[in-house]
Formats: structure tokens, sequence, C-alpha cells
């Protein structure tokens, strides 16, 4: 069955600070794949990054980084200079090719960025 | 272009008393999802659909039917309401996957939050 881990309950970092957000799945698939959305206090779900099973680039944005690894079932985000404007709530998600497109969604994890 | 829109963003109803939860979408997606968020927790997938006539249930769907008669819509209702139904609801649409840039990524709507009291 798929199943997202996020182990970090809750995170908090001073300002300038680099903070790597842990991500575990479980997927029987061979095909799938794996976000990032991000919850601002406001509540709104912001799409931050898609990454496919048959791309393992890592990839870095701006001050944001992924380092997806399959031989882990990792994929972890980090970011780099943390700013006071990244507190939120980071959701790691995985969509199976096989298993009726349903998006199942970690627990979350809650980043507080103290300036 | 407005997304998913969702209506009403917030709503407080009575233990038994039924409503139905808007949802709307413009992009001409095929599937639609609605997630509940309990506070503090990640989101649960109540029902999902890949398209018009066509649903399926999800982690939660107890309490809960929906019904997709058009590309467009994809209500949810609730009959007879309980204090455990109190929580922030999402819908979300998105194409189907593929590994062109963009696809399988959900578009969300702004959440309706529903209090059961």
């Amino acid at each position: 069955a798929q199943k997202v881990t996020q182990a970090q309950t809750e995170i908090s970092v001073v300002e300038k600070e680099d903070v790597t957000l842990d991500c575990v799945y479980e997927t029987r698939d061979t095909t799938y794949y794996l976000f990032w959305y991000k919850q601002p206090p406001s509540g709104e779900l912001v799409f931050l990054i898609r990454r496919n099973s048959f791309d393992e680039q890592n990839e870095i944005s701006g001050r944001y980084s992924w380092n997806f690894q399959k031989s882990t079932s990792s994929f972890n985000f980090t970011i780099t200079a943390s700013q006071v404007v990244d507190s939120a709530v980071y959701f790691c998600a995985l969509s199976e090719a096989q298993r009726g497109n349903k998006l199942v969604f970690g627990a979350g994890t809650i980043l507080r960025v103290k300036s | 272009n407005a997304g998913v829109t969702q209506t009403p963003k917030f709503r407080i109803l009575k233990i038994g008393q039924s409503m139905t939860l808007q949802c709307t979408q413009d992009m001409n997606h095929n599937y639609m999802y609605w997630y509940r968020q309990d506070p503090g927790m990640g989101l649960k997938l109540i029902y999902y659909s890949v398209g018009a006539g066509i649903t399926d249930k999800g982690e939660v769907p107890n309490g809960y039917n929906v019904s997709r008669s058009t590309t467009e819509d994809f209500p949810l209702r609730l009959e007879l309401a309980a204090p455990s139904q109190t929580s922030v609801y999402f819908c979300a649409s998105r194409f189907p996957q593929g590994r062109e840039s963009g696809a399988n990524v959900l578009t969300f709507g702004a959440g309706s939050r529903l209090t059961v009291l």
C-alpha cells in the first residue's frame, strides 16, 4: 500500500539556517510520482515540486533543493538560508500510476523560522 | 481563469443537519478529489472522481456522498452531520497522470472550514 512518512512533526530554526525536511515513502509500483506542497498560515496549499520515479535527477530552485533517492525511498527537501516567510507546514505526497491515481499525503512537518 | 472554487468558505452546522460543499473547476480537468484536514493533521482522501459519472471512495468516505454529473462540478454532501466531521475540506483537480511537466499536479481550492456543534 502507498504510504508517506514525515517523521519530523515540527522543526524550529533561526533565520538564515539551512533546514532539511525528511520524507520516506512506500510503494509497490515501479512508476510513481512524488510531490512537496507548502501550506502557509493562510491555509492554502501551494505546489512546490513534482518528481517522477524514473527521474532521479536532483533539483535546485533558488533556496530550495530536493534529494530523491530510490534506494532509500526518500525524497527530502532542503531550504537554504531560511527566512521567516518559509514558516509553514510542508507536506510530502505520493501518487502511484497503478492505484487509481490517488494522491496520499504525509502528516506534514511544521517549520518555524524565527528571526 | 478561476481555478478551483469552493463554497462556502465557512459553515457551522448543528448535529444531524445536512449540507453540500460545492466545488467547481474551469480547467477542464478530468480528475477531482475531496480531502479533509483535521487540526494539526495531514490530508485524508474522502472521495475522488476520474471523470463525469465515475466516483470512488478514498480513505475516509463514511458519512459523505459525492456525485459527478459534469466535468466541472464535484459536490460533497454531508448527511447527518457529526462533530467528528468538523474539519477543513479541500477540493482539488488535475489532468490524468503523465510524464509531461505539470501532469499529476493537483490544483487545490482555498478550502471550506466546517464546524459541527
